[in-house]
């Protein structure tokens, strides 16, 4: 029973245009939301958080949305770069449940020059 | 080193041998996780330390698996009786207090077992 799904494996976009990356949870109790990429050999760095309470939060090229209604957040990246090419990880928090961090399968994201 | 550090980054072990990682969270950091992950899936949550007690381990799958952080600081993943199954890359990561959401996370044990 996965708690966040991402129902992409993968993704390809051309460089300068807009990554989007999905996904998509079950439990109502999650109060904050990550993202997370991963390069091959190297463990996941953290990239953009999000509490529940908010519905939008930006860094620079990246950002997150969150649909607490939907239960879906999405990541988008504008514009891509080939160095954006990376496996991306949703992650989710159970409120008040110490720091149990649950994450999605993971999307790999290809940004061709 | 400024990170989190892993070792070994590849064990290669056989069935039934006993199995020890190692992970060197980032100094002054107090929360201490450990996750496994498999080929094609995501980091799979096992246990959990604030200080030096386990304050969830809820994720460990059965007691072959155990972890300790005896001083607040390293922690050793313990894995008994190694079965195929427990083939993956073992990942550490480390945040500055409980509350953080960021974890900093290591390169990974990568363990394999025959």
């Amino acid at each position: 029973d996965q708690q966040v799904k991402q129902n992409s494996p993968s993704l390809s976009v051309q460089e300068g245009r807009i990554s989007i990356l999905n996904c998509d949870y079950t439990n109502s109790m999650f109060d904050y939301f990550l993202w997370y990429k991963k390069y091959p050999a190297e463990g996941p760095t953290f990239l953009i958080s999000i509490s529940s309470i908010k519905d939008k939060n930006e860094d620079g090229r990246f950002t997150v949305f969150l649909n607490k209604s939907a239960k879906h957040l999405s990541l988008h990246i504008v514009p891509s770069q080939p160095g954006d090419s990376a496996v991306y990880f949703c992650a989710a928090r159970l409120d008040n449940y110490g720091q149990n961090f649950v994450f999605g399968p993971g999307t790999r994201l290809s940004v061709l020059p | 080193g400024a990170g989190v550090s892993q070792t070994p980054s590849n064990k290669v072990t056989e069935k039934g041998k006993y199995v020890e990682l190692r992970c060197d969270p980032i100094s002054g950091h107090t929360a201490l996780y450990w996750y496994r992950q498999s080929l094609g899936q995501g980091p799979e949550f096992l246990i959990y330390f604030q200080g030096t007690g386990a304050a969830d381990d809820s994720g460990l799958p059965n007691d072959r698996f155990f972890a300790v952080r005896p001083e607040g600081s390293v922690s050793t993943l313990k894995i008994q009786r190694t079965e195929r199954g427990d083939s993956a890359v073992y990942l550490c990561a480390s945040s500055p207090y409980w509350e953080s959401g960021e974890l900093f996370f290591g390169e990974g044990s990568r363990l394999t077992v025959l």
